[in-house]
């Protein structure tokens, strides 16, 4: 397994501001993974960040909303910019281990709520 | 896209009860994932399935890749209060991406 720490782990914050998720694993990885999940809802893929690329983005969402930074093979960040109460919801990260790389290991979750 | 069904929304269950719940898909999944999230956390891996026909146990916990690979279930045995959350069943699929189905609310009665 893996473990995954994120900061803040809850956070509220007001219209328009922007926050930014920590995510620290306790070794080295290949693909880190940034999920949001809305209230009472399953998990929607973000983005997928490798150290050294660019992060790529799922449907929907965009770089300039949710900036992401990897700059090492343990850490990640993830930016909810201008922030609106839609934005509302826990962020994930993930990171792949496991005997095919297939299997995804969560962090904690951040709770952002935004007023 | 990939879809994953998950049924019932919740289920109820008396304390020393089995469970089961199911996860199917009209697309072929390689991998099959199911993990329990409690509130205010994360998910956590329970079991992972990795090949057709494959039959894993986690103590209490038995989930099976179905034959067909579009469909996979979690045994609980014997609940207990603790059993209670949320079950999601995730896959990846010619995607190479995790798909996660919509999740089963677990309350257990003691």
């Amino acid at each position: 397994s893996a473990v995954i720490s994120q900061k803040p782990s809850r956070d509220i914050c007001q219209r328009g501001t922007s926050l930014t998720i920590q995510c620290q694993v306790d070794s080295q990885v290949t693909m880190m993974f940034w999920y949001r999940q809305q209230p009472g809802q399953s998990l929607t893929l973000i983005a997928t960040a490798n150290q050294g690329s660019e992060a790529t983005y799922e449907s929907g969402f965009v770089i300039d909303k949710f900036p992401i930074s990897r700059p090492n093979l343990t850490f990640s960040t993830l930016t909810v910019s201008n922030m609106s109460p839609e934005d509302s919801s826990i962020y994930l990260c993930s990171v792949e281990r496991g005997r095919v790389l297939d299997t995804q290991y969560f962090g904690p979750g951040t709770r952002l709520t935004v007023l | 896209g990939q879809q994953l069904n998950q049924s019932p929304q919740s289920m109820f269950i008396q304390e020393g009860e089995d469970v089961s719940m199911n996860c199917t898909s009209s697309s072929i999944f390689n991998t099959w994932l199911w993990y329990k999230q409690d509130p205010g956390e994360g998910p956590v891996l329970l079991i992972a399935l990795y090949k057709a026909g494959e039959l894993t146990s986690n103590g209490r916990l038995t989930a099976q890749f179905g034959i067909t690979r579009k469909d996979s279930f979690l045994n609980i045995s014997a609940s207990i209060p603790s059993d209670v959350g949320i079950y999601f069943c995730a896959g990846t699929g010619a995607n190479s991406k995790l798909t996660f189905g919509k999740g089963i609310t677990l309350s257990v009665r003691p």
